[in-house]
This record gives C-alpha cells, sequence and structure tokens, in this order.
C-alpha cells in the first residue's frame, strides 16, 4: 500500500545552523507533497507543498526539493529560529484518492538558543 | 471565525462507553476527513468524505461510525470504546486533490 518514510524522527540544532528533513514515497502516482508543523498542542498547518511538475520550491527560509525518480523530497530550513521548534511532518497525495494524505512519521526538530 | 472547528477538545470516557465529537468547517470545502493520531504523533487516515458521501473507510472498525448531514459537517460517533481508541483526533478539510488540508483543532481522547 501507500508508505511514506521520514527521517531523521528527532533533530537537534544551534539556532542559526539549518535543518533537513528528507522523506521517500512509495506510490510513484503521488503529484502532491505538503509539509505541515505542528506545535506541542496544536493541529498541523501546512508551511510549504509542492507538486510532481516542481523539483523545487522555496519561501523564505524554507525550501522543498522533489526528485520524481527516486521518489525522494526533503525540507530545507536555514537559518534555524527557537520558534520553528516543532514536530514536522511530510506527507503524499495521489489523483484518484480523494485527496487524502499518507503522512510520515514525523520529526521532531529543537532549535537550542 | 474558525476555518474547522470540532468539539469537544478533551473527552475522558470509562471503556464500553459510546461518544461523539463533532467537526464543522465554513470554509465551503467539499471533502472532510478523519485523521487519527496515535501516542506516538503518527498520523494515520481514518476516512475520506466528499458532499456527504463516504468514499474511503480506512480500514478502521465498525465501532466507529462517521456521519455527514451536509457537506460542512462530519461527526464521528465510536461505539462500545477501547484502551487502543485513546488518541487525539482531528478532522480536517479541503477543496479535494491536490490542495491544502486545514485541520481542527483536534480531540484528545482518553479511554480509561
Amino acid at each position: 500500500g501507500e508508505n511514506v518514510e521520514q527521517h531523521p524522527s528527532t533533530l537537534s540544532v544551534q539556532e542559526g545552523d539549518s535543518a533537513v528533513i528528507k522523506c521517500t514515497y512509495s506510490d510513484s502516482a503521488s503529484n502532491y507533497f505538503p509539509w505541515y508543523k505542528q506545535e506541542l498542542g496544536k493541529r498541523p498547518q501546512l508551511i510549504i507543498d509542492i507538486r510532481s511538475n516542481v523539483g523545487e520550491k522555496k519561501d523564505q527560509r524554507i525550501a522543498v526539493t522533489l526528485n520524481k525518480t527516486a521518489k525522494h523530497f526533503s525540507l530545507h530550513i536555514t537559518e534555524t529560529q527557537p520558534e520553528d521548534s516543532a514536530v514536522y511532518f511530510c506527507a503524499a497525495s495521489s489523483p484518484g484518492n480523494t485527496g487524502k494524505l499518507i503522512f510520515g512519521q514525523g520529526t521532531t526538530l529543537q532549535v537550542k538558543p | 471565525d474558525t476555518a474547522v472547528s470540532q468539539t469537544p477538545k478533551y473527552l475522558v470516557t470509562q471503556m464500553g462507553n459510546d461518544k461523539s465529537i463533532k467537526c464543522e468547517q465554513n470554509l465551503g470545502h467539499d471533502t472532510m476527513y478523519w485523521y487519527k493520531q496515535d501516542s506516538k504523533k503518527f498520523l494515520k487516515i481514518m476516512f475520506s468524505y466528499n458532499n456527504k458521501e463516504l468514499i474511503i473507510n480506512e480500514t478502521v472498525p465498525n465501532r466507529f461510525s462517521p456521519k455527514s448531514p451536509d457537506k460542512a459537517h462530519l461527526n464521528l460517533h465510536i461505539n462500545s470504546l477501547e484502551l487502543g481508541d485513546s488518541a487525539v483526533y482531528f478532522c480536517a478539510s479541503n477543496l479535494g486533490e491536490g490542495t491544502e488540508a486545514f485541520f481542527g483543532q483536534g480531540t484528545r481522547l482518553t479511554v480509561v
């Protein structure tokens, strides 16, 4: 079945450093790849997404890259700040599946001041 | 003007009881979902609804019965609650495939 693997499960960086989270997906038909940030006790919220016809997308300090051949996509956060500390989820969605999201296992990012 | 709202936020109940969680969205979306987040934070799809109709049941036990009275509401009724049902349940909605999903604030269900 559809599966999304996410690594690492935890990531600790110093403020100002970069953070990279990687995901792989199993369904080659997947065409939409969002990233969600979930702060403690809060709802997941979209921070960036990418579609399969695009290789890279950037929004200020965050960027996402997609390699369709390898079925990999990654989240890059530059100049990390303490408020970036949260759980980050990658997800994949395939056509014909109502838009449901298959999530990775999550990465707990800690940014140390 | 909350986009997706669900109630209650917390629910503590005994094994064997029946409980309901309500969800409403004011975004005009056609598609709504229920997700379950377990103690390890893993988010898993449970149900997908499109315009009040059940589209996908992700092999969820039939103790869980979603109901959509109209396309803005998707409620979740759980019968005969078990300890393993303890989790955070999130309602979500979107415009359909390839669009941003908006999540409710979650309902933390604790079965004792």
